[in-house]
C-alpha cells in the first residue's frame, strides 16, 4: 500500500522565519503535487514535480523532488501570515487508475 | 476556465435523510474525483470517473453511498440514510490530460461541508 507521511504535523512560526516541509514514502511515484488548502476550501494546485531531483521556484516557495521520487520538500522562505493553511502533498498511485492519494498534511501558522 | 464548481456549499441535515451533492468540473477534463475530508486530515478517496465510467470504488464507500457521472459532464454524490460519522467535507477535483510540465494534477473544487445532527 502506498503512503505519503508529512512531517511536522504542525508548525507555527513567527513573520520572516524559514520552514521545510517534508512529504515522505517508501514508494516511488511518477509525479507529486503540492495544495495548500485555506479552512472552509478545497486545496488549490501550487505545484508538480516530475523529474528525480527537480527543483521548482514559485516566489518565496521552492520544491524539491527526491532523486529517487520517493520524497518531496518545500522550503518557505521569509514566511508571511499569508502562508498560513494547510500543506499536502499527493501523487498517483501505480495502479494505473489515475488514482491519487494524499499525505496526513502539514497545518503551517504564520505569526505576525 | 471557470473552475471547479460544486453545491450546496454547505449541507446540514438530520440523521437519516438522504442528501446529494453536486459537482461540475473543468469542462474539457474527463476524470472526475470524490474525496471525503475530516478536520486536520489529508483527502481520502472516495470514487473516480473517467468520462461516465465509474473506475474505481473505496471501501470507504459504503452502499449507502452512490456516485453518478451520467452524461460524463457534472457528477452527483447521494449519501442515504446519513449517520453522523458522515460529517465532513466532500471535494470533487476534476483532471484533464497530462500536462506538458509533466503529471495529471488534479483541481479541486470549494467542497460541501455536510453537517449531520
Amino acid at each position: 500500500t502506498q503512503l505519503l507521511e508529512q512531517s511536522p504535523q504542525f508548525l507555527s512560526i513567527q513573520e520572516g522565519e524559514n520552514l521545510t516541509v517534508y512529504c515522505n514514502s517508501s514508494s516511488v511515484f511518477s509525479s507529486l503535487q503540492w495544495y495548500r488548502q485555506e479552512p472552509g476550501e478545497g486545496p488549490v494546485l501550487l505545484v508538480t514535480v516530475v523529474t528525480g531531483g527537480e527543483v521548482k521556484k514559485l516566489k518565496r516557495l521552492t520544491f524539491q523532488f527526491g532523486d529517487a521520487r520517493k520524497d518531496s520538500s518545500l522550503h518557505i522562505t521569509a514566511a508571511q501570515p499569508g502562508d498560513t493553511g494547510l500543506y499536502l502533498c499527493a501523487g498517483p498511485t501505480t495502479s494505473g487508475t489515475y488514482k491519487y492519494i494524499f499525505g496526513t498534511g502539514t497545518r503551517l501558522k504564520v505569526l505576525a | 476556465d471557470t473552475g471547479v464548481s460544486q453545491n450546496p456549499r454547505h449541507k446540514i441535515t438530520k440523521r437519516g435523510q438522504n442528501v446529494t451533492f453536486r459537482c461540475d468540473p473543468i469542462s474539457e477534463h474527463n476524470r472526475l474525483y470524490w474525496y471525503r475530508q475530516t478536520l486536520g486530515q489529508g483527502p481520502e478517496f472516495l470514487t473516480y470517473f473517467q468520462n461516465e465510467a465509474q473506475l474505481e470504488k473505496s471501501r470507504l464507500l459504503s452502499d449507502r453511498f452512490s456516485a453518478e457521472r451520467p452524461k460524463g459532464s457534472f457528477s452527483t454524490l447521494e449519501i442515504q440514510r446519513t449517520e453522523q460519522g458522515d460529517s465532513a467535507m466532500y471535494l470533487c477535483a476534476s483532471s484533464g490530460p497530462p500536462q506538458w510540465t509533466g503529471g495529471t494534477p488534479q483541481y479541486f473544487g470549494p467542497g460541501t461541508r455536510l453537517t449531520v445532527t
